[in-house]
């Protein structure tokens, strides 16, 4: 198994700004991913982080717009940029080892 | 994209009971996992079970790949099993590009 510091745990902000997160796994890994999880709804995908190459960006969402960086295999940030009350969400990171995801305890954002 | 459909969406049980919570999906695919996340919002790996069956404790799973279903028997529930249960799946063999289902909300009372 994986375990997975996320920060920070939640953060109010004003539309226009920019959250970066930060994410750091306890062991080397290969796949990193982010997901959001909008109020009472499922979770979607935004991006596979993997270290060495530019994150892969799913269907809906662009690098413009929630830019990623994974320096290492341990550690990964996702910027939110320009940010509107759409935005408001809770953001997570993800980890895999072998074939089974971990998760942090995710951002929870509000953007005023 | 494929299709996870989860049923039923809402459960309520009281504490003892047993469930059985039910994942389809709308194609074939090579990894399937199910996830508990708590009231707190976080999410717990319960499963790896592409085929075959499992169990952990009071929790097991079963998916039947061929006819593109997986089920999460609960037994003697408590209240700690309290919160939404997804399953996820992908068509490769590793855990990326994991598509989840739209979860099923349990909530266990005395």
């Amino acid at each position: 198994s994986a375990v997975i510091s996320q920060k920070p745990s939640r953060d109010i902000c004003q539309r226009g700004t920019s959250l970066t997160i930060q994410c750091q796994v306890d062991s080397q890994v290969t796949m990193m991913f982010w997901y959001r999880q909008q109020p009472g709804q499922s979770l979607t995908l935004i991006a596979t982080a993997n270290q060495g190459s530019e994150a892969t960006y799913e269907s809906g969402f662009v690098i413009d717009k929630f830019p990623i960086s994974r320096p290492n295999l341990t550690f990964s940030t996702l910027t939110v940029s320009n940010m509107s009350p759409e935005d408001s969400s809770i953001y997570l990171c993800s980890a895999a080892t072998n074939e089974k995801l971990f998760f942090g305890s995710g951002t929870q954002l509000s953007v005023l | 994209g494929i299709q996870v459909e989860q049923s039923p969406p809402d459960l309520i049980l009281q504490e003892g009971a047993n469930s059985t919570l039910r994942c389809n999906f709308s194609d074939s695919v090579n990894n399937l996992q199910w996830f508990h996340q708590n009231p707190w919002g976080q999410l717990i790996n319960l499963f790896y079970i592409p085929s075959g069956t499992k169990q952990n404790g009071r929790l097991s799973a079963t998916t039947v790949a061929t006819e593109r279903y997986s089920l999460l028997y609960i037994s003697s529930s408590q209240t700690t099993d309290s919160g939404v249960y997804f399953c996820a799946v992908s068509q490769g063999g590793t855990a990326s590009k994991l598509t989840f289902g739209t979860g099923t909300r349990l909530q266990v009372t005395l």
